[in-house]
């Protein structure tokens, strides 16, 4: 967990609302990912970006979600209005340089949705 | 297209005895495959893989791994299992071409029973 900064690691918002995740990636990496994690479709991939530019966002839900990477060091993904059914744990990993697709992840946000 | 099928969402197990969780996966192009530990709470961590020459491949706590194409198969073992593997499996498979997403299946979920 420790090449993967994500926060909040919890968040509680109510229907409607905007939510804003956040994941700090170590130096080094060259691509980045957002998974969701839900009992009923267990891990699942959201998004995925290669030196900072948006590969595959087909498994983004709806037009309801974006996801950013403005910088090598800093992504967002956000949910804006936020419904029920988007309470999950949001991962985010990286793969480094010198890894063969091995992908680190972080500590994961868990998101409740009411 | 990938998928992985992991046979048995729940397995039980008495301390010191085997541990084997089955995975099939199923791709288009040569695999690299994976297998992941999430303890409660916590981000996705790497117990070993695949990606190219032997195909029985070590990882961390003990466990091992078996590649074979002919059956398409990646099974997890331990010969012992302690009290501390209690846990939650992920097999995964990607392309080879690196820096590509991983597809995960359903899970397993590892009792050990003292």
């Amino acid at each position: 967990d420790a090449g993967v900064i994500q926060s909040p690691r919890h968040e509680v918002t109510e229907m409607g609302q905007e939510v804003t995740l956040r994941c700090k990636p170590i130096s080094g990496h060259n691509s980045l990912f957002w998974y969701r994690q839900t009992m009923m479709r267990g891990l699942e991939l959201l998004i995925y970006f290669n030196n900072n530019v948006p590969i595959d966002d087909s498994g983004m839900p709806e037009d309801r979600f974006s996801a950013k990477m403005p910088n090598a060091s800093f992504s967002t993904l956000k949910i804006q209005p936020s419904e029920p059914r988007d309470s999950a744990v949001y991962f985010c990993a990286i793969t480094t340089l010198a890894a063969d697709n091995e992908q680190f992840f972080g500590p994961g946000t868990r998101l409740t949705v009411l | 297209a990938q998928s992985v099928t992991q046979l048995g969402s729940h397995v039980s197990v008495s301390e010191g005895a085997l541990v084997l969780l089955r995975c099939n996966y199923s791709s288009s192009v040569p695999p690299y495959l994976f297998w992941y530990v999430q303890y409660p709470n916590q981000g996705l961590q790497l117990l070993l893989k695949y990606t190219t020459g032997a195909t029985l491949v070590k990882g961390i706590n003990g466990f091992e791994a078996e590649f074979k194409k002919s059956e398409t198969s990646f099974h997890l073992t331990k010969p012992s299992a302690h009290m501390s593997d209690a846990a939650e499996y992920f097999c995964a498979v990607s392309e080879q071409s690196g820096n590509t997403p991983l597809v995960f299946g359903k899970g397993t979920r590892l009792s050990v029973i003292a």
